[in-house]
């Protein structure tokens, strides 16, 4: 299995840029988890998804950031416009989700580092 | 969730056991704990988790008080690789929500 493919690695934009973070989550798993990391605020859950359906986007800092998931393969994080606050690590996770199987096990792709001038 | 707490950083001795403590004294009855670790630059990994019983896998043991007011992980022989930030999560077995908090970085000397 491939794992978690996030794309691209590195983005260097400007201010005011559209910014678009992409996603594939490993075949099968259907739960779908976007996360923030900055030295100050650590690890924050965004937004998660499950069975393709935004279930909490409560950790969206605001209405620039959104998030899609048109099918189970495929997510996308968009930010419009860009501010420099918004430079951190965006991890995507993945898992699959049941009441009789739940280990709780998220697998993390290897995150997209997002600098903002 | 309940909130974890746990010591900002720790550092062992290769080879020694690394044991690193969570307290977490408003968990609930339906609540797990879980342990992932951050090495540099990397997405967090799964290492571990359990509900009341002690558990063992291959990368660790958790032991869980009987109050289950707090957990430890155990790495038996801790090697460089350790070296990492590891996470102490409580949450509803049904929830999908994992919070991370501020995490124990630790060091593994040579």
């Amino acid at each position: 299995d491939a794992g978690v493919i996030q794309s691209p690695r590195h983005e260097v934009t400007e201010m005011g840029q559209e910014v678009t973070l992409r996603c594939k989550p490993i075949s099968g798993h259907n739960s779908l988890f976007w996360y923030r990391q900055t030295m100050m605020r650590g690890l924050e859950l965004l937004i998660y998804f499950n069975n393709n359906v935004p279930i909490d986007d409560s950790g969206m800092p605001e209405d620039r950031f959104s998030a899609k998931m048109p099918n189970a393969s495929f997510s996308t994080l968009k930010i419009q416009p860009s501010e420099p606050r918004d430079s951190a690590v965006y991890f995507c996770a993945s898992s699959s989700m049941s009441l009789s199987l739940n280990t709780g096990e998220l697998f993390f792709g290897e995150g997209s580092r997002l600098t903002v001038l | 969730d309940a909130k974890t707490t746990q010591p900002p950083s720790m550092d062992c001795a290769e080879g020694r056991a690394a044991n690193l403590p969570c307290n977490h004294s408003t968990i609930s009855g339906n609540e797990y704990v879980y342990w992932y670790r951050q090495i540099h630059s990397q997405g967090p990994q799964y290492i571990i988790h359990g509900l009341k019983n002690n558990e063992t896998n291959e990368m660790a043991s958790l032991i869980i008080t009987e109050d289950r007011k707090s957990s430890t992980l155990i790495l038996p022989h801790a090697t460089l690789r350790d070296t990492a930030v590891y996470y102490c999560i409580v949450r509803y077995y049904t929830g999908n929500q994992f919070y991370f908090g501020t995490g124990t970085s630790l060091t593994v000397i040579p």
